[in-house]
């Protein structure tokens, strides 16, 4: 079985553009979780989809948004890109997003804001 | 004060130790309780979960929960460099039954051969 597949896996922005993320997760995932993380924040939760709805969310900006698709893969959008997005943005799947399912993590996609 | 804390580390034991980690939380309603391993430039992997009080054993690891004292705290026994990483302690913290899993900042550990 595939594991979570993210793309791209590195990407170079500029202050004030947008960026959007991909995340397919493993055959049968329904949630789908996102995640930044940064040297000195850690991992910080972004949201937290199921079944094309947000079901938990962060407390980020509203320039970070995410989507569903019926068949479960995610997107993540940053708009107005600002030098403290650079980080590293991993994605989540689980089969139904319950409070004690085991995540599994993407390899990630590295963003660099100049 | 942060939902999750962790003792950033590093912390240094000589192989063969027993390695003792540390979390406190803040949400008296977590029932769910996770610790996950990430080596350097690697994703995070799950390596136990506790959900009631007491203590879980699992090969080396064993993880223990105190809801009273809102305290998780994971011990590996006979620790091998290969254990050398950061040890993230996750926190769910969702409404209902979903999923919010709420992470530390993670300990760094170093197992010295």
């Amino acid at each position: 079985k595939a594991g979570v597949t993210q793309t791209p896996r590195y990407l170079i922005k500029t202050r004030g553009q947008q960026v959007t993320l991909s995340c397919s997760p493993i055959s049968g995932h329904r949630s789908v979780s996102w995640y930044q993380q940064t040297p000195g924040q850690g991992l910080q939760f972004l949201f937290e989809y199921f079944s094309e709805t947000q079901r938990n969310k962060g407390n980020f900006p509203g320039r970070f948004s995410g989507r569903q698709f019926s068949n479960s893969r995610s997107e993540m959008n940053v708009s107005t890109l600002e030098l403290g997005d650079s980080a590293l943005y991993l994605c989540a799947s689980s089969l139904q997003g319950t409070a004690n399912e085991k995540l599994f993590f993407g390899s990630g996609t590295q963003l660099s804001v100049l | 004060q942060k939902e999750v804390e962790q003792n950033s580390g590093p912390l240094s034991v000589p192989e063969g130790a027993i390695a003792s980690l540390n979390c406190t939380y803040s949400d008296r309603v977590s029932q769910s309780f996770f610790w996950y391993r990430q080596y350097s430039g690697k994703s995070p992997e799950l390596i136990m979960s506790i959900y009631s009080n007491g203590d879980k054993e699992d090969g080396r690891f064993t993880a223990q929960l105190n809801k009273a004292s809102q305290y998780v705290s994971l011990l590996i026994r006979d620790s091998q460099p290969s254990d050398s990483a950061t040890y993230l302690c996750a926190v769910n913290t969702g409404s209902g039954n979903t999923g919010k899993l709420i992470f530390g900042q993670g300990t760094t550990l170093q197992v010295k051969p």
